[in-house]
């Protein structure tokens, strides 16, 4: 089993849709966990931190599922711009590393 | 305010030559990072170096050297680049972590490197 396993997509949807994606890990000792978007070649960057009550940031809402150890991410009213590839991350525990998912790949469309 | 910056941004070698891939970061981080990511796969650790005067290991280093020059700069070598080496190579630091959390990691825009 991968250390963290994300589905590729495409998801295609319309503009103002809501969409959500989720994302499985497999060390349950892991304590942080974050949602990072790439845009097409180029880097990845921090889009939330996932905290265990949920949170929330604008349109994107990320939740913790520890006891299924399962993170998701929702995003409301789908922008063009929103058009990405997001990246599952969970912390390897015991060490100051990070485990970044493959990604599931969002196509917003007019 | 420049973050993490790489030098080149991109780059061609042929078959057995050797370059080093320049990673500087401006936020006092302590840890440093590099990956390498291939059309459809994540980001793939190939090492890191949690503090200053410290590397280690990630998934995936076979055919690099790393150096972590000073607390700013961690650099990585190609002795003798090989195709299966043609990648895009991204540079990242973080702040240490608290307990059993770890912070997020800040990514330069990367390096992509072909050999041929």
């Amino acid at each position: 089993r991968k250390e963290v396993e994300q589905d590729p997509g495409p998801f295609n949807v319309p503009e103002g849709a809501t969409v959500a994606f989720n994302c499985t890990y497999s060390n349950s000792a892991s304590q942080s966990f974050f949602w990072y978007r790439q845009d097409c070649r180029k880097e990845p960057k921090l889009l939330m931190s996932v905290y265990s009550s949920g949170n929330e940031d604008g349109r994107f809402t990320a939740q913790l599922n520890r006891a299924s150890q399962y993170i998701s991410l929702l995003i409301r009213d789908s922008k063009l711009s929103d058009s990405a590839t997001y990246l599952c991350v969970v912390n390897l525990p015991g060490y100051n590393k990070l485990i970044f998912g493959a990604g599931t790949r969002l196509a917003v469309h007019p | 305010n420049a973050g993490v910056t790489q030098t080149p941004k991109f780059q061609v070698l042929k078959t057995g030559q050797s370059m080093t891939l320049q990673c500087a970061q401006d936020m006092n981080h302590n840890s440093m990072y590099w990956y390498r990511q291939d059309p459809g796969m994540g980001l793939r650790l190939i090492y890191y170096s949690a503090s200053e005067g410290t590397t280690d290991k990630g998934e995936v280093p076979n055919g690099y050297n790393v150096s972590r020059l000073n607390k700013r700069e961690f650099s990585l070598r190609l002795e003798s680049a090989a195709p299966s080496q043609t990648s895009v190579y991204f540079c990242a630091s973080s702040d240490e972590g608290a307990g059993v959390f770890t912070q997020p990691q800040h990514f330069g825009d990367g390096t992509r490197l072909s050999i041929l």
